[in-house]
């Protein structure tokens, strides 16, 4: 199997545009996660679905975040407009039920 | 919420010797722990994983042990290699399908 793909690897953009992120889950992955990666917080959960359903958004910071998952192998982060403070590595992991995650290898933004 | 709490943040040993990384947990509900390694520009990756029936794993030079009384989980590292050098994160999680990471602990083996 390919693994959890994350595109793009990097990304560097100006404040205020817009900021899409995407990932492909492992094939009959039941579960998808982002989370987001900076030295300050660690590593923490943004938002995951099941099934294609988003289940727990309470790590989304603000609506500024939004992520879907129109069928069961892509989904995206979507930040608009960007700021500076979201900068970090973003990861993207798939996971079968009760089973252990899979992540990707990233995607490092820069926020100028 | 879960709470996982990860000590130490950082440790440095000879190669050769052993290494420790403990974790903690709240939430009585958690019943899988696993253990995930992260090296330098790659996302996290599992080492290995206990569940809430079994008390120690083990799998070559790693070990992990549980003491759901206590709420407390452990990984080991024996015989430790320059390789091992990265960072080490523990997480607990439910049969509702989400982990709770710890802060990480890097782990620096020296020649």
């Amino acid at each position: 199997d390919a693994g959890v793909i994350q595109s793009p690897r990097h990304e560097v953009t100006e404040m205020g545009q817009e900021v899409t992120l995407r990932c492909k889950p492992i094939s009959g992955h039941d579960y998808l996660f982002w989370y987001r990666q900076t030295m300050m917080r660690g590593l923490e959960l943004l938002i995951y679905f099941n099934n294609n359903v988003p289940i727990d958004d309470s790590g989304m910071p603000e609506d500024r975040f939004s992520a879907k998952m129109p069928n069961a192998s892509f989904s995206t982060l979507k930040i608009q407009p960007s700021e500076p403070r979201d900068s970090a590595v973003y990861f993207c992991a798939s996971s079968e039920i009760n089973q252990p995650q899979h992540f990707g290898d990233g995607t490092r933004l820069s926020i100028l | 919420g879960e709470n996982v709490e990860q000590h130490p943040s950082t440790l440095s040993v000879q190669e050769g010797d052993s290494a420790v990384i403990k974790c903690t947990y709240s939430d009585s509900a958690s019943n899988y722990f696993p253990w995930y390694k992260q090296e330098l520009g790659k996302g996290p990756q599992l080492i290995i994983d206990i569940r809430s029936n079994v008390g120690e794993k083990k799998d070559q030079r790693i070990a992990v042990t549980l003491n759901k009384t206590a709420k407390h989980f452990s990984l080991h590292i024996t015989e430790t290699q320059p390789e091992d050098s990265a960072v080490y994160f523990c997480a607990a999680g439910t049969n509702a399908g989400k982990s709770t990471f710890g802060d990480g602990t890097t782990l620096t083996v020296k020649p």
